[in-house]
């Protein structure tokens, strides 16, 4: 089974630009969560969405949204870039909610110069 | 306050010794509770998640204190492989927050 896939794996854009992060998760996951990773720090939640509505929301401006999709794939979107922006963005998809497992993609690395 | 806190690393152990790390939590509505583990330049990947009654995983033991809104994890034998950096994760009442640690980096020498 194919695990967790996020598109791009890599990125660079410029201050001020839009950015769509992309991530597929597991088949017969119906959840999936958004995490923001700086280099030396653990990943900070953004979203978690589950069946299409967002259900938690981390302390991050209002630049940054996202949603799910009927066949539970999901987009983070992100406006205005800032140079702080940069880092490594990390999607997980779950089954469920609660003490269920979340598994991870690889990852995109957005650079913002 | 962090709502997740960890020991600070890195931490530096010969193989075959015995290491803990510590993490507190400041929300105690918290459910959910995992050790995951991060290597270098990858995602990070459930170790174990975290029970009341303690739990352990082969040379991996978790162990979660309510009142005290402290988890640990211990590793014996430490092997070169287990080389990463440790997680600790706490996750909301109804699972729809989950929050990360900062993580604590191991390294093991031979």
């Amino acid at each position: 089974d194919a695990g967790v896939t996020q598109s791009p794996t890599h990125l660079i854009k410029t201050r001020g630009q839009h950015v769509t992060l992309r991530c597929s998760p597991i088949s017969g996951h119906k959840s999936v969560s958004w995490y923001q990773q700086v280099l030396g720090q653990g990943p900070q939640f953004i979203f978690q969405y589950y069946e299409k509505e967002e259900r938690g929301r981390g302390n991050f401006p209002d630049r940054f949204s996202a949603r799910q999709f009927p066949n539970y794939s999901s987009e983070l979107n992100v406006n205005a870039l800032l140079l702080g922006d940069s880092a490594l963005y990390l999607c997980a998809s779950s089954r469920g909610t609660g003490g269920t497992e979340a598994f991870f993609g690889q990852g995109t690395r957005l650079t913002v110069v | 306050r962090k709502e997740v806190e960890q020991d600070p690393g890195p931490f530096n152990v010969p193989e075959g010794a015995t290491v803990a790390f510590n993490c507190t939590y400041s929300n105690s509505a918290s459910q959910s509770f995992f050790w995951y583990r991060q290597d270098c330049r990858k995602e990070p990947k459930l170790l174990m998640s975290v029970y009341s009654s303690g739990n352990e995983d082969g040379r991996f033991t978790a162990q979660l204190n309510r009142a005290s809104q402290y988890i640990s994890l211990l590793i014996r034998d430490s092997k070169l492989s287990d080389s990463a950096t440790y997680l600790c994760v706490v996750r909301d009442t109804g699972g729809f927050k989950t929050i990360f640690g900062a993580g604590t980096r191991l390294f093991v020498k031979a």
